[in-house]
């Protein structure tokens, strides 16, 4: 079965460093691959996602992914965090013609020090 | 983008009661429905997957007559959490599907239980 393994239960930076969120996934056969973010007491918001194409994608809020598949890793990054940025991250898997099922990873707390 | 909306984001009451979430994509149809709970401080658990006019596929564990689940439209799906009871007590969290892998879940906002 698929597993998704995000590395750091919690991570912390100083505003206005460089934020790097890592995600590895399990299948040999490349998934399709998101990142969500999740604010207190609310839903998931997609930030990103990788689906064919170019390795490093854009997404919101001045975040990007770079999908490595030698490295099965698809580790998240933002040069400058903000206090805005502070809250959960979830990497999520979707196989290949599996429709929409996802398979999450357990989710890095960001915290971000003034 | 496409927006799904979760009613209600806070329910409190007693125990015993039944409480009715509902989770609607106001702008797209959706063809597959999913219900997560998440305690805190830990990721997303799938309870169900549900499509629209067909019973609901539940995840192993989930008590199917404890968490009923209902999707009569495209674009609405329901669950009721019968008798609740104090440990029924969580955050339960909706998404809906387009049908197409590569395209992203679209999340509510969630609903936070509390069984007194």
């Amino acid at each position: 079965a698929q597993s998704v393994t995000q590395l750091g239960s919690h991570v912390s930076v100083s505003e206005g460093a460089l934020v790097l969120l890592r995600c590895n996934y399990s299948s040999s056969v490349p998934p399709y691959l998101f990142w969500y973010v999740q604010y207190p007491n609310q839903g998931l918001q997609l930030l990103l996602k990788y689906t064919t194409g170019a390795t490093l994608v854009k997404g919101i809020n001045g975040f990007e992914a770079e999908f490595k598949k030698s490295e099965t890793s698809f580790h998240l990054t933002k040069p400058s965090a903000h206090m805005s940025d502070a809250a959960e991250y979830f990497c999520a898997v979707s196989e290949r013609n599996a429709g929409n099922m996802l398979t999450f990873g357990g989710g890095t707390r960001l915290m971000v020090k003034p | 983008g496409a927006v799904v909306s979760q009613h209600p984001s806070w329910v409190i009451c007693k125990s015993g009661t039944s409480v009715k979430i509902e989770c609607r994509s106001l702008d797209f149809q959706a063809t597959t429905m999913f219900w997560y709970r998440q305690f805190p401080k830990q990721s997303l658990m799938l309870m169900a997957t549900s499509n629209e006019g067909s019973k609901a596929t539940y995840e192993q564990g989930v008590e199917k007559d404890k968490f009923l689940i209902n999707h009569a439209s495209l674009t609405l799906s329901t669950l009721t959490v019968t008798s609740a009871h104090p440990e029924d007590s969580s955050f339960y969290i909706c998404s809906a599907g387009e049908g197409a892998g590569d395209q992203p879940q679209h999340f509510g906002d969630g609903t936070r239980l509390s069984i007194l």
